[in-house]
């Protein structure tokens, strides 16, 4: 069954690094997208990206973030100065049309010290 | 905004027990509505969804109905298993935002002790 797989299952990252998140969707899927978890706190979604830019982003997705898809299979997540407070859990999902379901990965979880 | 608000967890039940993990909205518009499960080290996995008041979502022996007038999809199930002690979340997207956005519930766990 196809899966979508994120690397790496935990990432630990200095205060101020830069941290890439990896991704890789199903293949056939063209949209694509981002939700994090903060410990004890809801599932909040980050950004969604088609045709090969972002379509939608919420208020957590500042400047700090970038998403990328390099190409024809990754999707990534780069944190460019990592705080404290981006240690999360970090999902990413993809779904064949905007309207069906989306799949998601097992998730990095990334801890900032 | 859109938002989703679930039971508070943990819940600890014995097997074949009856669950129901409620799950209440607000939104504007008409949301679609979802149940997602989270079994240990896995992904996030739908398990059921309903489009429309009054659908009812059904998997694996789970069910759920959209209720527009109470606002609520609560999660049922009759005979609860060990398999299914997992972490569930009530999630809803508003499609006429425009590409799909997911509003989740905090998270519910789930622990079925045999």
């Amino acid at each position: 069954e196809p899966e979508v797989t994120q690397t790496p299952s935990h990432q630990v990252t200095q205060m101020g690094q830069e941290v890439i998140l990896r991704c890789v969707p199903i293949s056939n899927h063209l949209y694509f997208y981002w939700y994090r978890q903060i410990l004890g706190q809801k599932v909040e979604f980050l950004v969604s990206f088609y045709n090969n830019e972002i379509s939608e982003k919420s208020e957590i997705f500042d400047d700090q973030f970038s998403v990328e898809r390099p190409d024809g299979s990754n999707f990534t997540l780069k944190i460019r100065s990592t705080k404290l407070e981006d240690s999360a859990m970090y999902f990413c999902a993809s779904s064949e049309l905007e309207e069906t379901e989306a799949f998601f990965g097992q998730g990095t979880r990334l801890t900032v010290v | 905004g859109n938002s989703v608000t679930q039971m508070e967890g943990p819940v600890t039940l014995s097997e074949e027990a009856f669950l129901t993990i409620n799950c209440t909205y607000t939104a504007t518009g008409y949301p679609s509505l979802f149940w997602y499960v989270q079994y240990p080290g896995e992904g996030l996995q739908l398990l059921l969804k309903a489009t429309k008041a009054d659908d009812k979502g059904s998997n694996k022996g789970f069910e759920a109905t959209y209720r527009k007038e109470t606002t609520s999809f609560h999660l049922e199930k009759g005979s609860v298993q060990v398999s299914d002690s997992a972490v569930y979340f009530c999630a809803l997207s508003d499609q006429r935002q425009g590409a799909q956005k997911l509003v989740f519930g905090q998270g519910t766990r789930l622990t079925i002790n045999p």
